[in-house]
């Protein structure tokens, strides 16, 4: 069964700082990895999507690197805003048929302070 | 031109009740999925249909009944309320390109649907 653990559980940091936020899985058997961004009494946002194939994909002050055999993913955020503030969540996807099933980690909420 | 919209936002509601969830998505997606959050912010899949068929059918009690009218909408009864149904639902829809296989689509979120049971 897969399980998915995102750490720090919780991080604060001042503006302009660069961070890492870390979740890793237990089976590498995926098809995709992806991170999402939840705000507050919101939805998800998807920020990016690394399919088991790549390494790492970029977006803007976003690079998410995926390490499979070693089942672990990094979310780098660059020059840290306030804005960014928010729940961060990891998900994968099993390299299976049966529909595009996400398993969620347990999420790092973010503060970006002034 | 919201992509999933779900409602209602917030239903608050008694032990025992019966109550539904609709979820319509605009984006043409083939896919669509039922997600519960707990309190500890723990999201889980519950259901999936694709194309009007059921394909992903998580452990949930049976009193969790999904029904998809066409596959732009995919509503979610539940029967029998009780306490530990109280959570935020979530709705997401994606567009895979093969009916049934993982996908390399990302999955787009409803903003949630918080419930109460009292």
């Amino acid at each position: 069964k897969q399980e998915v653990t995102q750490i720090p559980a919780a991080l604060s940091v001042p503006e302009g700082e660069n961070l890492v936020l870390n979740c890793s899985f237990t089976d590498s058997a995926i098809y995709n990895l992806q991170w999402f961004r939840q705000d507050p009494g919101k939805g998800l946002t998807s920020l990016l999507l690394i399919q088991s194939s790549q390494r790492e994909q970029t977006s803007g002050r976003l690079n998410a690197s995926l390490d499979k055999s070693s089942g672990r993913s990094t979310l780098y955020i660059a020059a840290s805003q306030p804005g960014d503030s928010a729940t961060y969540l990891c998900a994968v996807s099993p390299f299976t048929g049966g529909g595009n099933k996400l398993t969620f980690g347990t999420g790092t909420q973010l503060k970006v302070e002034l | 031109d919201t992509a999933v919209s779900q409602t209602p936002k917030y239903l608050v509601t008694q032990m025992g009740n019966d109550k539904s969830i609709k979820c319509e998505q605009n984006l043409g997606h083939d896919t669509m999925y039922w997600y519960k959050q707990d309190s500890k912010k723990f999201l889980k899949i519950m259901f999936s249909y694709n194309n009007k068929e059921l394909i992903i059918n998580e452990t949930v009690p049976n009193r969790f009944s999904p029904k998809s009218p066409d596959k732009a909408h995919l509503n979610l009864h539940i029967n029998s309320l009780e306490l530990g149904d109280s959570a935020v639902y979530f709705c997401a829809s994606s567009s895979p390109e093969v009916a049934g296989t993982s996908s390399t689509d990302t999955q787009y979120f409803g903003p949630g649907t918080r419930l109460t049971v009292l």
